[in-house]
């Protein structure tokens, strides 16, 4: 069963810096690797997919990676704002089937 | 329009009612999904419809009862719920569902309070 395990659960950061979250996961027959944010009691916005055979993918301030053969994705999110406040979750998509499987999430929390 | 609806936001329902939950995508899409997000937990995948036919059920209790009525919604009946079902409800959709590289865009949630 793919087990996915994001660190830290919880992260405060100042205004301004760069920062990493971390994703693993147990299996790495995947199709691909997505990271969503999800705002207090809302639903998840899609903010990179990156394909198995990818390394890494960035759109803006975000760049995420990939290392399939270890089993470990990164998010690096660079010049921090209080508007990146959220909840980051990682998920992993099987080779078998739709579903994806998700990490509990990393809360991050930027300060002015 | 990349966007997925859902309604009602909220929703407070005891145990012996029936209610229906809505989603609803004008993208095209022909997959479309339900999850239920318990607080401080990651989303759990319910179900899946692909072109308009359950394709996945995760073992959900019958108490749930998803409907795909046309290719642009996506219906969970609800009937005897307990209170552990309280819960965010998720609805999804992809453009095609076997498609590697397909990202799923989802709705605001119903947020679900059984009483």
């Amino acid at each position: 069963k793919q087990e996915v395990t994001q660190i830290p659960a919880a992260l405060s950061v100042p205004e301004g810096e760069n920062l990493v979250l971390n994703c693993s996961f147990t299996d790495s027959a995947i199709y691909n690797l997505q990271w969503f944010r999800q705002d207090p009691g809302k639903g998840l916005t899609s903010l990179l997919l990156i394909q198995s055979s990818q390394r890494e993918q960035t759109s803006g301030r975000l760049n995420a990676s990939l290392d399939k053969s270890s089993g470990r994705s990164t998010l690096y999110i660079a010049a921090s704002q209080p508007g990146d406040s959220a909840t980051y979750l990682c998920a992993v998509r099987r080779h078998s089937g739709y579903a994806l499987n998700f990490g509990k999430g990393t809360s991050l929390l930027v300060t002015p | 329009d990349t966007e997925v609806t859902q309604t009602p936001k909220h929703l407070v329902m005891g145990m012996t009612n029936k209610k229906s939950l809505k989603c609803e995508q004008h993208m095209g899409h022909r997959a479309m999904y339900w999850y239920k997000q318990k607080a401080k937990k990651p989303p759990e995948l319910m179900f899946v419809y692909s072109y308009e036919k359950l394709s996945i059920n995760e073992s959900v209790p019958s108490r749930f009862s998803p409907e795909c009525p046309n290719s642009s919604l996506l219906n969970l009946h609800l009937h005897a719920l307990q209170p552990e079902d309280s819960a965010l409800y998720l609805c999804a959709s992809s453009q095609v569902p076997d498609r590697i590289q397909e990202t799923q865009y989802f709705g605001p949630g119903t947020r679900l309070l059984v009483l």
